[in-house]
């Protein structure tokens, strides 16, 4: 089983409606991020986590929102998707001042928005 | 805050070849640097890194190299491989110790 597992992996959904897209991660790590990636632009930090009561925004947080339910559990929702969030949706974990920091990336949730 | 970016959005090698990926990053207190290998349908994955107190630390045909005066860090890879076909990332991180991502350079490898 993957550490970070992210569903669903591929969402069609209508502009206007809301959308939940979910990560757990089996790593044990505290901290837990969501990025957004678009072709030519990277990876850009939506929202992050440093533990569970720890709730963060990111360079580009308008329109979404998220709930940390569990030290394991991270979601991201659109309220009211539109067309511009149509993108490649990737949750991360890390255990912070690591190593190597342990980043770890979940396998993607791409989303179009119609 | 940080910003990072790479210097060529795509870079073609023949199959055996070495290949540099440059990245420049902009914010000085940046203190760790990581580079990332994404394929396609997969999320990136953890190459190498190294903290800014170093100039250089090698892998396996991997080797980063930093050069804090000009703010400079590269990637290269030995014998570039097919497998090695990819979207590559670098990453800075400062104070708040969140990457920044670059934009990402495609590395591809022909046979």
């Amino acid at each position: 089983d993957a550490d970070v597992t992210q569903t669903p992996r591929n969402r069609i959904t209508k502009t206007g409606k809301r959308i939940m897209l979910e990560c757990s991660q089996t790593k044990g790590h505290d901290r837990m991020y969501w990025y957004r990636q678009d072709p030519g632009l990277g990876l850009r930090l939506i929202y992050y986590s440093f533990d569970v009561k720890d709730i963060n925004k990111g360079e580009i947080s308008d329109g979404y929102s998220v709930s940390r339910q569990a030290q394991a559990k991270f979601s991201l929702s659109l309220e009211s998707a539109i067309p511009n969030q149509t993108a490649l949706y990737f949750c991360a974990t890390s255990e912070g001042f690591g190593s190597n920091y342990g980043y770890t990336f979940g396998s993607g949730t791409r989303l179009t928005v119609v | 805050g940080e910003s990072v970016g790479l210097h060529l959005p795509t870079l073609s090698v023949q199959e055996g070849d070495n290949s540099i990926i440059n990245c420049a990053y902009s914010n000085s207190a940046s203190d760790y640097f990581i580079w990332y290998k994404q394929e396609s349908g997969k999320g990136p994955q953890f190459i190498i890194d190294i903290r800014s107190n170093m100039d250089k630390r090698q892998g396996q045909r991997v080797t980063v190299l930093l050069n804090k005066t000009v703010k400079h860090l590269s990637l290269q890879i030995a014998a570039t491989q097919p497998g090695d076909s990819a979207v590559y990332f670098c990453a800075g991180l400062g104070g708040s110790y969140i990457p920044t991502f670059g934009r990402g350079t495609s590395l591809i490898v022909h046979p």
